[in-house]
């Protein structure tokens, strides 16, 4: 079982572009999250979906946009990179009962140069 | 707003000794806390989970406290050990929040032999 895959596993990107992170589950959990870790801060919720075909904004929506077309995939795109938006980012899926149990992926480091 | 607070302040103790991490949260009630540990470039992995209808947890070394009237939680690992060495990082939830699970920002925890 691979649980949460998220690609790439870093990257150097320039100002201005666009930018894609891959998240995909194989563990057919419903709910999936989008965080952003900044040192000192902590884990910060960006954008989230309860289910295929929903999505809603979490703390730090800004400059971030996120699309469910299924229940695996969960892709965050920044549409125009600045570089505030360094970071690490982890994705995440939720078991559902249980007391909601997250599953998180190992990360995307993010550097915007 | 909802606040959760770790100690930022790294926790240094002696192999064998008990580690004692701390949560509080305000404008919170929640139903259950869970607490996770993240390794230095991983991402956060699922320890403990405790309802608020009770008052301790313990899996192995570990043990969880909850106290619903103080609005704490208190994480011991008990004859800790070098390889406890982490971040570990509370997240109190509501019953039907699912949308928004919330992260403290963690206490890094260094365990010396």
């Amino acid at each position: 079982i691979a649980g949460i895959t998220q690609a790439p596993t870093s990257q150097i990107l320039a100002a201005g572009r666009r930018m894609t992170l891959r998240c995909t589950q194989d563990m057919r959990h419903n709910a999936m999250y989008w965080y952003r870790q900044d040192l000192g801060l902590g884990l910060r919720l960006i954008h989230y979906s309860n289910t295929a075909g929903t999505t809603g904004k979490g703390e730090v929506p800004d400059g971030y946009s996120v699309s469910r077309a299924n229940t695996d995939d969960f892709p965050l795109t920044l549409a125009s990179a600045v570089p505030s938006q360094t970071s690490v980012y982890f994705c995440a899926s939720m078991r559902p009962l249980s007391g909601n149990t997250i599953y998180f992926g190992e990360g995307s480091w993010l550097t915007v140069v | 707003s909802q606040k959760i607070e770790q100690n930022s302040e790294a926790l240094n103790i002696q192999e064998g000794k008990t580690a004692t991490l701390t949560c509080n949260y305000t404008n919170y009630s929640p139903a259950y806390l869970q607490w996770y540990r993240q390794d230095p470039g991983r991402g956060p992995v699922f320890l403990l989970l405790i309802r608020e209808n009770e008052k301790e947890k313990r899996k192995e070394r570990l043990k969880v406290t909850f106290d619903t009237t103080l609005k704490q939680s208190l994480f011991h690992i008990t004859a800790s050990q070098p390889a406890d060495s982490a971040t570990y990082l509370c997240a109190p939830a509501a019953r039907y929040n699912t949308d928004k699970l919330i992260f403290g920002t963690g206490t890094r925890l260094q365990v010396f032999p």
